[in-house]
């Protein structure tokens, strides 16, 4: 069975270029969460949607940051203009539920110079 | 400030020996979950536990949540050193729409 999809799985930027990271969340799961992790700060989620509607993007640092899902089986978190301080391993994950076991993909690490 | 603090940050031990690891709040929270992470990949959810002063147990690892539900342990038995990982404990939070994640605990079990 397929898991949560992520891409790129490295990203490698200079600072000010726009990034876009995907994923495709497990068929049937109605929530997906994106979240950023960092040593510093740990694992901070950014914004999450149910049945692809965004509930909560209070997460989210800027508003150089934007999220979308404009399917059940995809969706997009973008920065635009990138900075350093963005260089993080983004994850996305999803479950059955807004509480429910999370399921999540292997990353997309993002170095911003 | 993290919600959902837990100890050690880091902790090296040989193989063989027992280890707790420790996740509190000072807020009550309805169920906790404990996930693993290994280098380069995302967490995975080991347990969730519902019940205050619930157990669980998982071959070698023993979960407990507090009376309270503000706190739960996780104890290791004879640690080995395939329980290498980061240990984070997770948790609804605000009106139980989101899962928000505690600061880890960095595992290494030295052969």
């Amino acid at each position: 069975d397929a898991g949560v999809i992520q891409s790129p799985r490295h990203e490698v930027t200079e600072m000010g270029q726009e990034v876009t990271l995907r994923c495709k969340p497990i068929s049937g799961h109605n929530s997906l969460f994106w979240y950023r992790q960092t040593m510093m700060r740990g694992l901070e989620l950014l914004i999450y949607f149910n049945n692809n509607v965004p509930i909560d993007d209070s997460g989210m640092p800027e508003d150089r940051f934007s999220a979308k899902m404009p399917n059940a089986s995809f969706s997009t978190l973008k920065i635009q203009p990138s900075e350093p301080r963005d260089s993080a391993v983004y994850f996305c994950a999803s479950s059955l539920s807004l509480t429910g076991e999370l399921f999540f993909g292997e990353g997309s690490r993002l170095t911003v110079l | 400030t993290q919600l959902l603090e837990q100890s050690p940050q880091f902790l090296s031990i040989q193989e063989g020996e027992n280890l707790t690891v420790y996740c509190n709040s000072s807020s009550v929270f309805s169920s906790l979950q404990w996930y693993r992470q290994e280098p380069g990949e995302g967490p995975v959810l080991l347990v969730t536990v519902v019940t205050g002063g619930e157990v669980k147990k998982l071959k070698r690892l023993t979960f407990q949540f507090g009376d309270a539900r503000k706190d739960s342990s996780l104890h290791i038995t004879a640690a080995q050193p395939g329980d290498t990982g980061l240990y984070l404990c997770a948790g609804p939070y605000s009106s139980a729409s989101k899962i928000i994640f505690g600061s880890g605990t960095r595992l290494s079990i030295r052969p």
